[in-house]
């Protein structure tokens, strides 16, 4: 099983529409979780952070149920420029090492 | 803006070419960096770690004497892909962060392709 699952997708949705995305973890002991955007031949760069709490960033939402270990990125009015891959990333100790999921490709069409 | 930099974003060169690659932290003083590698299609896989000062840190089944690692200042962390072949053409990409439950910061990556 790997340490971190995604739906890989494809997701195509239109422009205005909601979509999200789940991940899973294995790791119980997992500390931080993040959701990254990676746009296609570049680095990956922070979305958000994700807390116990639930937190919101304009459009985007993340959840975090750490009993089921389960992490998820809402993401409502779709813009074209949302098109990317995104991409669950989970800390799991002191070692600072992340684990990073295999990505959700997303394609918002106009 | 960047908090990190790394060089060069772009290198085609001959099978045998040995290959540095640099990261440097803009913002802050990096005292641990991470290398990573994404191969078309897959996430990113960490490599190994970067301690200042000290030996690096590999993942299992990642060769030590073929991607040598130097990190002499709390800036600078280098990566070289010593006699490259094919299949070591990939996207590195360095990272600096994290403490403290903090997110990473990474740096544009290197596209590395090997003839």
């Amino acid at each position: 099983r790997k340490e971190v699952e995604q739906d890989p997708g494809p997701f195509n949705v239109p422009e205005g529409a909601t979509v999200a995305f789940n991940c899973t973890y294995s790791n119980s002991a997992s500390q931080s979780f993040f959701w990254y955007r990676q746009d296609c031949r570049k680095e990956p760069k922070l979305l958000m952070s994700v807390y116990s709490s639930g937190n919101e960033d304009g459009r985007f939402t993340a959840q975090l149920n750490r009993a089921s270990q389960y992490i998820s990125l809402l993401i409502r009015d779709s813009k074209l420029s949302d098109s990317a891959t995104y991409l669950c990333v989970v800390n799991s100790g002191s070692a600072r090492q992340l684990t990073f999921g295999s990505g959700t490709q997303l394609t918002v069409l106009p | 803006g960047a908090v990190v930099s790394q060089h060069p974003s772009w290198v085609i060169c001959k099978s045998g070419t040995s290959v540095k690659i640099e990261c440097r932290s803009l913002d802050f003083q990096a005292t641990t960096m991470f290398w990573y590698r994404q191969f078309p299609k897959q996430s990113l896989m960490l490599m190994a770690t970067s301690n200042e000062g000290s030996k690096a840190t590999y993942e299992q089944g990642v060769e030590k004497d073929k991607f040598l690692i130097n990190h002499a200042s709390l800036t600078l962390s280098t990566l070289t892909v010593t006699s490259a072949h094919p299949e070591d053409s990939s996207f590195y990409i360095c990272s600096v962060g994290g403490k403290d439950n903090q997110p990473q910061h990474f740096g544009d990556g290197t596209r590395l392709s090997i003839l």
